[in-house]
Protein backbone atom coordinates (compact mmCIF):
# COMPACT_ATOMS: atom_id res chain seq x y z
CA UNK A 1 0.00 0.00 0.00
CA UNK A 2 1.11 3.31 -0.36
CA UNK A 3 0.84 6.92 1.31
CA UNK A 4 -0.44 10.41 0.57
CA UNK A 5 0.97 12.56 3.32
CA UNK A 6 0.01 16.56 2.81
CA UNK A 7 1.93 19.40 4.56
CA UNK A 8 0.97 21.69 6.62
CA UNK A 9 -2.09 20.19 8.13
CA UNK A 10 -3.11 23.36 8.98
CA UNK A 11 -2.35 26.49 7.65
CA UNK A 12 -3.31 29.72 8.87
CA UNK A 13 -2.68 32.99 6.50
CA UNK A 14 -3.32 36.71 6.47
CA UNK A 15 -5.39 38.77 3.75
CA UNK A 16 -3.71 38.95 0.59
CA UNK A 17 -0.48 36.39 1.48
CA UNK A 18 0.84 33.69 -0.55
CA UNK A 19 0.31 30.02 0.59
CA UNK A 20 1.86 26.81 -0.46
CA UNK A 21 0.47 23.75 -0.15
CA UNK A 22 2.55 20.46 -0.63
CA UNK A 23 1.68 16.85 -1.22
CA UNK A 24 3.70 13.79 -1.69
CA UNK A 25 2.67 10.57 -2.73
CA UNK A 26 4.39 7.14 -2.76
CA UNK A 27 1.98 4.76 -4.81
CA UNK A 28 4.27 5.80 -7.94
CA UNK A 29 1.02 7.45 -9.77
CA UNK A 30 0.93 9.06 -12.73
CA UNK A 31 -2.07 11.40 -12.05
CA UNK A 32 -2.27 14.02 -9.17
CA UNK A 33 -4.96 16.42 -8.36
CA UNK A 34 -6.08 19.16 -5.89
CA UNK A 35 -9.44 19.44 -4.79
CA UNK A 36 -10.86 22.21 -2.79
CA UNK A 37 -13.66 21.27 -0.11
CA UNK A 38 -15.83 24.03 1.34
CA UNK A 39 -17.84 23.49 4.45
CA UNK A 40 -20.94 21.63 3.48
CA UNK A 41 -20.43 21.28 -0.85
CA UNK A 42 -18.83 19.07 -2.96
CA UNK A 43 -15.17 18.58 -3.78
CA UNK A 44 -14.07 20.98 -6.57
CA UNK A 45 -11.60 20.35 -8.76
CA UNK A 46 -8.30 23.17 -8.76
CA UNK A 47 -5.40 21.92 -10.71
CA UNK A 48 -4.33 18.42 -11.95
CA UNK A 49 -0.99 16.78 -13.64
CA UNK A 50 -0.85 13.77 -15.25
CA UNK A 51 3.12 13.43 -15.08
CA UNK A 52 5.87 15.08 -14.25
CA UNK A 53 5.89 18.68 -15.40
CA UNK A 54 2.57 18.47 -16.70
CA UNK A 55 -0.52 21.05 -15.02
CA UNK A 56 -4.15 20.87 -16.08
CA UNK A 57 -6.61 23.58 -15.19
CA UNK A 58 -9.80 22.36 -13.02
CA UNK A 59 -13.32 23.92 -12.49
CA UNK A 60 -11.42 26.57 -10.11
CA UNK A 61 -8.35 27.21 -10.60
CA UNK A 62 -8.19 31.17 -10.80
CA UNK A 63 -6.24 32.11 -7.85
CA UNK A 64 -4.08 29.32 -7.43
CA UNK A 65 -0.72 28.19 -9.56
CA UNK A 66 0.39 24.75 -8.93
CA UNK A 67 3.70 22.92 -9.58
CA UNK A 68 4.70 19.21 -10.43
CA UNK A 69 8.75 19.50 -9.63
CA UNK A 70 8.83 15.51 -9.83
CA UNK A 71 6.10 12.28 -10.29
CA UNK A 72 5.99 11.92 -6.15
CA UNK A 73 4.86 15.49 -5.66
CA UNK A 74 2.35 18.25 -6.28
CA UNK A 75 2.59 21.69 -4.95
CA UNK A 76 -0.31 24.08 -4.94
CA UNK A 77 -0.02 27.71 -4.25
CA UNK A 78 -2.90 30.32 -3.07
CA UNK A 79 -1.55 33.40 -4.80
CA UNK A 80 -3.33 35.79 -2.70
CA UNK A 81 -5.60 34.37 0.37
CA UNK A 82 -9.05 36.07 0.66
CA UNK A 83 -9.71 37.16 4.03
CA UNK A 84 -12.25 34.98 6.01
CA UNK A 85 -11.61 32.13 3.37
CA UNK A 86 -11.78 28.71 5.13
CA UNK A 87 -11.61 25.63 3.34
CA UNK A 88 -9.70 22.16 3.31
CA UNK A 89 -7.88 21.44 -0.18
CA UNK A 90 -7.15 17.56 -0.59
CA UNK A 91 -4.64 15.97 -2.70
CA UNK A 92 -4.91 12.93 -4.45
CA UNK A 93 -3.39 10.44 -6.95
CA UNK A 94 -4.53 7.72 -9.35
CA UNK A 95 -3.06 5.48 -11.97
CA UNK A 96 -2.78 7.47 -15.34
CA UNK A 97 -5.00 6.24 -18.44
CA UNK A 98 -7.83 5.01 -16.76
CA UNK A 99 -10.45 7.85 -17.01
CA UNK A 100 -13.40 8.39 -14.73
CA UNK A 101 -14.79 4.93 -15.57
CA UNK A 102 -12.08 2.83 -14.05
CA UNK A 103 -9.99 5.17 -11.84
CA UNK A 104 -9.70 5.21 -8.12
CA UNK A 105 -8.50 8.66 -6.33
CA UNK A 106 -6.39 7.96 -3.10
CA UNK A 107 -6.91 10.95 -1.12
CA UNK A 108 -4.71 12.68 1.47
CA UNK A 109 -5.86 13.67 5.07
CA UNK A 110 -6.07 17.54 3.38
CA UNK A 111 -4.91 20.65 4.68
CA UNK A 112 -7.28 23.22 6.37
CA UNK A 113 -6.43 26.84 5.66
CA UNK A 114 -7.81 29.67 7.71
CA UNK A 115 -7.53 33.29 6.47
CA UNK A 116 -7.30 36.17 8.99
CA UNK B 1 -23.52 22.34 -12.04
CA UNK B 2 -23.71 18.88 -12.74
CA UNK B 3 -26.06 18.32 -9.19
CA UNK B 4 -29.49 18.09 -8.22
CA UNK B 5 -28.81 18.95 -5.23
CA UNK B 6 -26.10 21.44 -4.10
CA UNK B 7 -26.15 21.42 -0.11
CA UNK B 8 -25.15 18.55 2.01
CA UNK B 9 -27.47 16.44 3.52
CA UNK B 10 -27.66 15.34 6.67
CA UNK B 11 -29.35 11.86 8.35
CA UNK B 12 -28.81 10.57 11.77
CA UNK B 13 -29.78 6.93 12.71
CA UNK B 14 -29.81 4.34 15.19
CA UNK B 15 -27.00 1.09 15.08
CA UNK B 16 -28.15 -2.06 13.30
CA UNK B 17 -30.43 0.47 11.22
CA UNK B 18 -30.40 0.29 7.30
CA UNK B 19 -29.88 3.42 5.47
CA UNK B 20 -30.33 4.25 1.89
CA UNK B 21 -28.18 8.04 0.58
CA UNK B 22 -29.43 9.35 -2.87
CA UNK B 23 -27.83 11.17 -5.28
CA UNK B 24 -29.02 12.90 -8.00
CA UNK B 25 -27.16 14.08 -11.63
CA UNK B 26 -28.21 16.56 -14.39
CA UNK B 27 -25.17 15.33 -17.18
CA UNK B 28 -25.23 11.97 -18.96
CA UNK B 29 -22.25 10.11 -17.22
CA UNK B 30 -20.53 6.92 -17.79
CA UNK B 31 -19.80 5.94 -14.06
CA UNK B 32 -20.50 6.90 -10.68
CA UNK B 33 -18.44 6.42 -7.88
CA UNK B 34 -18.93 6.16 -4.06
CA UNK B 35 -17.04 7.66 -1.21
CA UNK B 36 -16.61 7.77 1.86
CA UNK B 37 -15.29 10.35 4.34
CA UNK B 38 -14.64 10.22 7.63
CA UNK B 39 -13.68 13.01 10.37
CA UNK B 40 -10.49 14.36 9.89
CA UNK B 41 -9.18 11.89 6.79
CA UNK B 42 -9.65 12.31 3.21
CA UNK B 43 -12.74 10.39 0.91
CA UNK B 44 -12.04 6.71 0.18
CA UNK B 45 -13.64 5.22 -2.54
CA UNK B 46 -16.16 2.17 -1.66
CA UNK B 47 -17.66 1.53 -5.01
CA UNK B 48 -17.97 1.84 -8.71
CA UNK B 49 -20.72 1.71 -10.77
CA UNK B 50 -20.49 1.85 -14.68
CA UNK B 51 -23.69 2.68 -16.51
CA UNK B 52 -24.77 -0.85 -17.78
CA UNK B 53 -24.53 -2.19 -14.08
CA UNK B 54 -28.09 -1.44 -12.55
CA UNK B 55 -26.72 -2.58 -9.35
CA UNK B 56 -23.56 -3.69 -7.25
CA UNK B 57 -22.88 -5.02 -3.66
CA UNK B 58 -19.62 -4.77 -1.90
CA UNK B 59 -20.27 -5.97 1.95
CA UNK B 60 -22.85 -4.34 3.56
CA UNK B 61 -22.99 -1.66 0.71
CA UNK B 62 -25.51 -1.63 -2.29
CA UNK B 63 -24.71 1.01 -4.98
CA UNK B 64 -27.61 1.21 -7.80
CA UNK B 65 -27.43 3.37 -10.91
CA UNK B 66 -30.71 4.71 -12.85
CA UNK B 67 -29.48 6.39 -16.28
CA UNK B 68 -33.28 6.87 -17.08
CA UNK B 69 -33.62 8.95 -14.48
CA UNK B 70 -29.96 10.13 -13.56
CA UNK B 71 -29.71 8.92 -10.44
CA UNK B 72 -27.98 6.92 -7.81
CA UNK B 73 -28.12 5.22 -4.60
CA UNK B 74 -25.62 3.73 -2.19
CA UNK B 75 -27.75 1.46 0.91
CA UNK B 76 -25.41 0.08 3.66
CA UNK B 77 -27.38 -2.46 5.94
CA UNK B 78 -26.87 -3.51 9.62
CA UNK B 79 -25.16 0.11 9.99
CA UNK B 80 -22.13 -0.01 12.84
CA UNK B 81 -21.41 3.45 14.69
CA UNK B 82 -18.09 3.33 12.53
CA UNK B 83 -20.31 3.99 9.37
CA UNK B 84 -19.98 7.55 10.81
CA UNK B 85 -18.60 10.02 7.74
CA UNK B 86 -19.45 11.65 5.35
CA UNK B 87 -20.65 10.04 1.90
CA UNK B 88 -19.87 11.21 -1.42
CA UNK B 89 -21.03 10.34 -5.21
CA UNK B 90 -18.89 11.14 -8.22
CA UNK B 91 -19.39 11.62 -11.59
CA UNK B 92 -17.29 12.03 -14.75
CA UNK B 93 -17.83 15.72 -14.89
CA UNK B 94 -15.39 18.31 -17.11
CA UNK B 95 -11.95 17.57 -17.78
CA UNK B 96 -12.89 13.43 -18.20
CA UNK B 97 -12.61 14.18 -14.71
CA UNK B 98 -14.21 12.79 -11.49
CA UNK B 99 -16.55 15.81 -9.99
CA UNK B 100 -18.22 15.36 -6.27
CA UNK B 101 -21.72 16.13 -4.95
CA UNK B 102 -21.97 17.65 -1.72
CA UNK B 103 -22.33 14.31 0.08
CA UNK B 104 -24.25 12.99 2.77
CA UNK B 105 -23.46 13.70 6.57
CA UNK B 106 -24.21 10.38 8.34
CA UNK B 107 -24.69 9.61 12.26
CA UNK B 108 -24.76 6.10 13.45
CA UNK B 109 -25.76 6.28 16.93
CA UNK B 110 -24.91 3.53 19.51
Amino acid sequence: GGIITQTPKFLIGQEGQKLTLKCQQNFNHDTMYWYRQDSGKGLRLIYYSITENDLQKGDLSEGYDASREKKSSFSLTVTSAQKNEMAVFLCASSIWGQGPSNERLFFGHGTKLSVL
Amino acid sequence: SQWGEENLQALSIQEGEDVTMNCSYKTYTTVVQWYRQKSGKGPAQLILIRSNEREKRSGRLRATLDTSSQSSSLSITGTLATDTAVYFCATAGSFNKLTFGAGTRLAVCP
